[in-house]
């Protein structure tokens, strides 16, 4: 089975632009969630969506939006775009049940912001 | 909430020996996972462990969640090793919470 995979793996932007970064889960994961990860730093949690609703937000600021689509892929919008903003993304996915919520993360869209 | 410390924050090891990497967490936790983040980002299943050992070749993981603090061991470390090691923990809401990672440089 494929895992988790995102797009485009890098960006390059200037500042005050926009930008869309794509996720699809693990068949059979219906939740998602986006991590932001500046260098030397471990990753921050922006937004988690299950069955396309927002199930969790992180200390981001409304420039940063996301949504779920029928499919479970997700996308994370990014307006406005600031030098800070200048990371590693990265999407996870977990299984449907409870019992276990281990999450499978992708390999990132690395986003520079000049 | 949840707070994260990983240590040491530096290894270097020479090929062959063996580490432990050390997570200590502030609250009761449902989640604990340990990640080998590869040099292109990609971060990397180790182990599901909120809770008790777990063995994967020369890997292996201890939870003491009562004593909120988890262990990795490495054992026979190879080049291949390198990279940075993170812990990150889940409490009551839907975030992974990670700590600041571990960077292990095994050298030949």
């Amino acid at each position: 089975d494929a895992g988790v995979t995102q797009s485009p793996t890098h960006l390059i932007k200037t500042r005050g632009q926009h930008v869309t970064l794509r996720c699809s889960p693990i068949s059979g994961h219906k939740s998602v969630s986006w991590y932001q990860q500046v260098l030397g730093q471990g990753p921050q949690f922006i937004f988690q969506y299950y069955e396309k609703e927002e199930r969790g937000r992180g200390n981001f600021p409304d420039r940063f939006s996301a949504r779920q689509f029928p499919n479970y892929s997700s996308e994370l919008n990014v307006n406005a775009l600031l030098l800070g903003d200048s990371a590693l993304y990265l999407c996870a996915s977990s299984p449907p049940y409870r019992a276990s919520n281990e999450q499978f993360f992708g390999p990132g869209t690395r986003l520079t912001v000049l | 909430g949840i707070q994260v410390e990983q240590s040491p924050p530096d290894l270097i090891l020479q090929e062959g020996a063996n580490s432990t990497l050390r997570c200590n967490f502030s609250d009761s936790v449902n989640n604990l996972q340990w990640f080998h983040q590869n040099p292109w980002g990609q971060l990397i299943n180790l182990f599901y462990i909120p809770s008790g050992t777990k063995q994967n070749g020369r890997l292996s993981a201890t939870t003491v969640a009562t004593e909120r603090y988890s262990l990795l061991y490495i054992s026979s470390s190879q080049t291949t090793d390198s990279g940075v090691y993170f812990c990150a923990v889940q409490g009551g809401s839907e975030k992974l919470v990670f700590g600041k990672g571990t960077k292990l440089t095994v050298n030949p």
